[in-house]
């Protein structure tokens, strides 16, 4: 059990807009800053969002971040068959002292 | 160009031991944090220690704490995870990952990762 949770899954048709959300707690999300990566099946993990809201260069503005309280949530605009692929967030829990992922969300393009 | 490439994974009895080995290139090794993760088969991304730049402050995961030790050499330009008292819940492939930004939760570049299966 991930101590930030997300949706297993979520879908949506090529073109569209999807959300993921990723729900902590004060001690988590709360007082610290969320990334989101990317992973494509067979590949190592990609940063997408770091900061709460910060692109790396590189990375499309199609993909956004945004942090309110203790939930965070990723939004993927113009959705692609490329977008496939599993979603994580990230932050730092000051109680466990350390890094937690949630249990990660598959994108799927309909 | 940045490269991290990990070596070191393979086949290992529970209760048996393992060193694990990140090669870095293409950037200032020691001038960055390295973060490694794990991903068991099938399964999610979990974080496993963290090291700074200078080796000064390490961090690692309620369920490795005690059995694993993360170490850099930063003129060899590697990271290093000893693992020790191995169990089958260690089965995964392991990640080395550059941290950026200033925190800890930001990895820029991974690995390709190393596989470790622990099984009798």
């Amino acid at each position: 059990q991930s101590v930030l949770t997300q949706p297993p899954s979520v879908s949506a048709a090529s073109g569209q807009k999807v959300t993921i959300s990723c729900s902590g707690s004060r001690s988590n999300i709360g007082d610290n800053y969320v990334s989101w990566y990317q992973q494509i099946p067979g590949t190592s993990p990609k940063v997408l969002i770091y900061d709460n809201n910060k692109r790396p260069s590189g990375i499309p503005d199609r993909f956004s971040g945004s942090k309110s309280g203790t939930s965070a949530t990723l939004g993927i605009t113009g959705l692609q068959t490329g977008d496939e692929a599993d979603y994580y967030c990230a932050t730092w829990d000051a109680s466990l002292n350390g890094v937690v992922f949630g249990g990660g969300t598959k994108l799927t393009v309909l | 160009e940045v490269q991290l490439v990990e070596s070191g994974g393979g086949l290992v009895k529970p209760g048996g031991s393992l060193r694990l080995s990140c090669a870095a290139s293409g950037f200032t090794f020691g001038d960055y944090s390295i973060n490694w993760v794990r991903q068991a088969p099938g399964k999610g991304l979990e974080w496993v220690a963290s090291i700074s730049s200078s080796s000064s402050h390490r961090y690692y995961a309620a369920s490795v704490r005690g059995r694993f030790t993360i170490s850099r050499d930063n003129v060899k330009n590697s990271l290093f995870l000893q693992m020790n008292s191995l169990r089958a819940e260690d089965t995964a492939t392991y990640y080395c990952a550059r941290v950026f930004g200033g925190t800890v939760t930001n990895s820029d570049f991974w690995g390709q990762g190393t596989l470790v299966t622990v099984s009798s």
